[in-house]
């Protein structure tokens, strides 16, 4: 099994919802990187979160690390067609330089 | 500033052949790792290294060796290629605190093909 598991795999929603993404650990979370991928492109950096309880947010993006550092969410406010992608959360569950992603969130926004 | 650069960009082998991906950073990053990408599976870490001379295995090691002789370069390689090799790879690189030290930087990715 995944030591962290995304939810949902897939999403599509209308243009204007809101949405969230979900990423879970099995055990406490020392840091967590969310990863934007268009498809068939390189990453893009949205954000990292280093404290439970942080809350970060970037332009309509907002993630969030719970008090026990063990899921981090991704909300996503009023999408839209530029959203659409692969997200993807990274961490390093042992604490050892071993940074691991999860299996990726494909999200699919209809305009 | 060059970030962090991956050759070749497209590769096509044979079965069995071999071939090394060479990845290059110029930011001074202790942290280094090479990822493989297939579809529905996410990001899998293959190996990382910590610094020059120091490695160790991820999730789906097998068939891959790395070796760390510089804090710039962190080359993959594929012994005998196997169809199962066939995806994207990505190599990324990090200053190293403890735990995640900021932002990990990713090459463009090199998609392979073994046939």
């Amino acid at each position: 099994s995944q030591e962290l598991e995304q939810s949902p795999q897939s999403l599509i929603v209308q243009e204007g919802k809101n949405l969230t993404i979900n990423c879970t650990s099995s055990k406490t979370l020392y840091g967590l990187y969310w990863y934007k991928q268009k498809y068939g492109e390189g990453l893009i950096f949205l954000m990292m979160l280093q404290k439970g309880g942080e809350e970060k947010s970037h332009e309509k993006i907002t993630a969030k690390l719970d008090e026990k550092k063990q899921q981090s969410s991704l909300h996503i406010t009023a999408s839209q067609p530029s959203h659409a992608g692969i997200y993807l959360c990274g961490a390093d569950p042992s604490n050892t330089g071993k940074l691991i992603f999860g299996q990726g969130t494909t999200l699919q926004v209809k305009p | 500033n060059a970030g962090v650069t991956q050759t070749p960009k497209f590769q096509v082998l044979k079965t069995g052949q071999s071939m090394t991906l060479q990845c290059a950073q110029d930011m001074n990053h202790e942290y280094m790792s090479w990822y493989r990408q297939d579809p529905g599976m996410g990001l899998r870490l293959i190996h990382y290294s910590v610094g020059a001379g120091i490695t160790d295995q991820g999730e789906v090691p097998n068939g891959y060796n790395v070796s760390r002789s510089t804090t710039e370069d962190f080359p993959l390689r594929l012994l005998s290629a196997a169809p199962s090799q066939t995806s994207v790879y990505f190599c990324a690189s990090s200053f190293l605190t403890s735990g995640p030290g900021g932002e990990l930087f990713f090459g463009e990715g090199s998609r392979l093909t073994v046939l």
